[in-house]
């Protein structure tokens, strides 16, 4: 059964702050890794995927990496505009759908 | 371009009652999904669809039924609804596998 976790569920950053966020996937059949932000009473956004082990992305203060079991959403010097719930998600083989995790809802504090 | 479309964006029903979510997308896009949000949850799917006339049903389809008849449009209809289905509803789609999903706004549902 395909299992997406997060963690922590909940950060509180000072402004300037950095920090990681942390999403494990099941290892066998991963075909892409997906992180979205999701803001209060919006549809989530796309911000990356992720394909292969050692792959990053980034864009502004994020930074998203994948090892072969874990993903990281690394926030560099966060600004109180980043606060959201980033959520991460997997693609399997043999799946057509994206299996979601349940979000870390991060608080960036001026 | 619009991307995707969702109405309502608010909807209150009674137990009992049936409705239609609308979905619409604009980017030529084969996959549309249907999810529900609740707290602690995440986001579940409900039912999906691959292509025009192909729908299947995903973690927690009963209650609910699609049909795609168009490339475009993508509805999901609550045939009698129960308290237990007041959640938001996010339409989404993608060009297929291993692609990136666009989301609509949500449509919030309350069941009374």
């Amino acid at each position: 059964e395909d299992q997406v976790t997060q963690s922590p569920e909940a950060l509180r950053l000072q402004e300037g702050e950095s920090s990681s966020l942390n999403c494990s996937y099941t290892v066998s059949g991963l075909r892409g890794l997906f992180w979205y932000r999701q803001d209060p009473g919006k549809g989530p956004e796309f911000l990356f995927t992720l394909y292969s082990a050692g792959e990053e992305k980034e864009k502004e203060r994020l930074k998203a990496t994948l090892t072969k079991k874990e993903s990281f959403l690394h926030i560099t010097a966060p600004k109180p505009e980043d606060s959201a719930t980033y959520l991460c998600a997997d693609d399997q083989t043999g799946a057509n759908n994206l299996f979601f995790g349940t979000g870390t809802r991060l608080t960036v504090i001026p | 371009n619009a991307g995707v479309t969702q109405t309502p964006k608010f909807q209150v029903l009674k137990t009992g009652q049936s409705m239609t979510l609308q979905c619409a997308q604009d980017m030529n896009h084969e996959y549309m999904s249907w999810y529900r949000q609740d707290p602690g949850m995440g986001l579940r799917l409900i039912h999906y669809s691959v292509g025009a006339g192909i729908t299947d049903q995903g973690e927690v389809p009963n209650g609910y039924n699609v049909s795609r008849s168009t490339t475009e449009d993508f509805p999901l209809r609550l045939l009698s609804a129960a308290p237990s289905q007041t959640s938001v509803y996010f339409c989404a789609s993608r060009t297929g596998r291993n692609t990136e999903a666009f989301f609509g706004q949500g449509t919030r549902l309350t069941v009374v």
